[in-house]
């Protein structure tokens, strides 16, 4: 089993939509959660951490997580063309003692 | 505060040659991550030092390796580079605690010629 599943995409949506990001991980005791997104040719920046069951609301990014279910998403409100780029989740492993990350799902959005 | 600090940008080596990559990361961050990404790719971990010493490590061969410095600074070395280790090799620091983040350098982009 992956440690982190995510759709590699490409997720294409109109702009003015909600983009909306999977991410299933294997470490049921796992506390923290972190959305990452990178646009070509750069480097990773946080976007987004959060630790708790339930939503996480800044600006147009909503991140959500269920732990009992070991899945955490991420919504884009009214999507842009500058959010195009590839998104990862991350999550802390305890047993490695390091952050896991997915593979990245790459989301489009078209004018 | 400064952010992760990678040197040199951009790097051109021939087959065969070997390669020094620096990281700098954020001050009081003691966990240094570094990543290889070809394009296309997910990160591929490489290795994890805190403290000096290796916590982690990935899956690559044992011509890549790496070292920390007292003041948390990180170098990492290729050895005998081949075609496939073109690559944006991206650094990463954070506190020592669960809860925090990494944060990311820009990255050294490494052409094998």
């Amino acid at each position: 089993q992956k440690e982190v599943e995510q759709n590699s995409g490409p997720l294409s949506v109109p702009e003015g939509a909600i983009a909306s990001l999977n991410c299933t991980y294997s470490d049921r005791g796992s506390q923290s959660f972190f959305w990452y997104r990178q646009y070509s040719g750069k480097s990773p920046e946080l976007i987004m951490s959060i630790y708790s069951n339930g939503d996480k609301e800044d600006g147009r990014f909503t991140a959500q997580l269920n732990k009992a279910s070991q899945y955490v998403s991420l919504l884009i409100r009214d999507s842009q063309p500058s959010d195009s780029a590839t998104y990862l989740c991350a999550w802390f492993s305890g047993g490695y003692n390091k952050l896991i990350f997915g593979a990245g799902t790459r989301l489009a959005v078209h004018p | 505060k400064a952010g992760v600090t990678q040197t040199p940008r951009y790097l051109i080596k021939t087959r065969g040659q070997q390669v020094t990559l620096s990281c700098s990361p954020i001050s009081g961050h003691r966990s240094v991550s570094w990543y290889q990404q070809t394009p296309g790719q997910g990160l591929q971990f490489l290795f994890e030092y805190f403290s000096e010493t290796q916590r982690n490590k990935g899956n690559f061969p044992g011509r890549f390796s790496g070292r920390q410095f007292s003041n948390s600074r990180s170098e990492m070395n290729v050895s005998t580079l081949e075609l496939g280790d073109s690559a944006l090799y991206l650094c990463a620091s954070r506190p020592n605690r669960e809860d925090q983040p990494q944060h990311f350098g820009d990255g050294t982009r490494l052409s094998i010629l």
